[in-house]
C-alpha cells in the first residue's frame, strides 16, 4: 500500500523564479494539506484542499496557491519566489476530517 | 490562536534511560493532539492521536497521555533506533499546529 508520495525530492530555483511541486494521497485517502518546515522548525500549515476546493489556509501570501484534481493528487505552485521560501514542503493526506494526516518525505526547496 | 510548546529541546539518554517530552498547549477547542515521530530528511511519521483528558496510547516503547494543559510522550528503555525528533501537534478546524520538537538522542 502506497503512502503519500511527492516530487521532486529536490529543486533548485532563484528570486522571482515559479516553482509546481506534486503529491499522490495515500490509497483511499481523499483530503490533502500542505505544510512548510523551515530548519529545526515545526511545519507550518498553508492549506487544505477536499473536493478539489480549498478548505482551509493558513498565514500564507496569495503568491501560494493549490489544486486538487479528480484521483485527489495536489499541486502547490508558489509565484515569485523569495530566498525566505526556501525550505522542506510537505503534503500530508488523511481519509477524514479529523483523522490522523499522514505525511510523504516531501521537497526540499532551495532559492538562490 | 493555538499555541504548542514542546519541552526540552533536545534530549540526551543512555540507552536504557526512561524519560519524557512534554508538550503543552493552548487551543481554543481541542479537537485532537498527535503525536509525530521525524527522522532526518525524512516527512513526520504518524504515532498517536489523543482526544480526551485522561486518554493513554501506547505502542512498543512509547505511551502517550493528555490532560487538559498538557501531554507527556514517556519513553521506556529506549534504545537507538528511538533517536529522532518527536513533534506535538494540535488540531484547530482542519489545520495542525506543530511545536518545533524534541530531538532524542539515544547513546548505545
Amino acid at each position: 500500500d502506497a503512502g503519500v508520495t511527492q516530487s521532486p525530492t529536490h529543486l533548485i530555483k532563484t528570486r522571482g523564479q515559479q516553482v509546481t511541486l506534486r503529491c499522490s494521497p495515500k490509497s483511499g485517502h481523499d483530503t490533502v494539506s500542505w505544510y512548510q518546515q523551515a530548519l529545526g522548525q515545526g511545519p507550518q500549515f498553508i492549506f487544505q484542499y477536499y473536493e478539489e476546493e480549498e478548505r482551509q489556509r493558513g498565514n500564507f501570501p496569495d503568491r501560494f496557491s493549490g489544486h486538487q484534481f479528480p484521483n485527489y493528487s495536489s499541486e502547490l505552485n508558489v509565484n515569485a519566489l523569495l530566498l525566505g521560501d526556501s525550505a522542506l514542503y510537505l503534503c500530508a493526506s488523511s481519509l477524514a476530517v479529523g483523522a490522523p494526516q499522514h505525511f510523504g518525505d516531501g521537497t526540499r526547496l532551495s532559492i538562490l | 490562536e493555538d499555541q504548542v510548546t514542546q519541552s526540552p529541546e533536545a534530549l540526551r539518554l543512555q540507552e536504557g534511560e526512561s524519560s519524557s517530552l512534554n508538550c503543552s498547549y493552548t487551543v481554543s477547542g481541542l479537537r485532537g493532539l498527535f503525536w509525530y515521530r521525524q527522522d532526518p530528511g525524512k516527512g513526520p511519521e504518524f504515532l498517536f492521536t489523543l482526544y480526551s483528558a485522561g486518554e493513554e496510547k501506547e505502542k512498543e516503547r512509547l505511551k502517550a497521555t493528555l490532560t487538559k494543559k498538557e501531554s507527556f510522550l514517556h519513553i521506556t528503555a529506549p534504545k537507538p533506533e528511538d533517536s529522532a525528533t518527536y513533534l506535538c501537534a494540535v488540531q484547530e478546524g482542519e489545520k495542525l499546529t506543530f511545536g518545533t520538537g524534541t530531538r532524542l538522542t539515544i547513546i548505545p
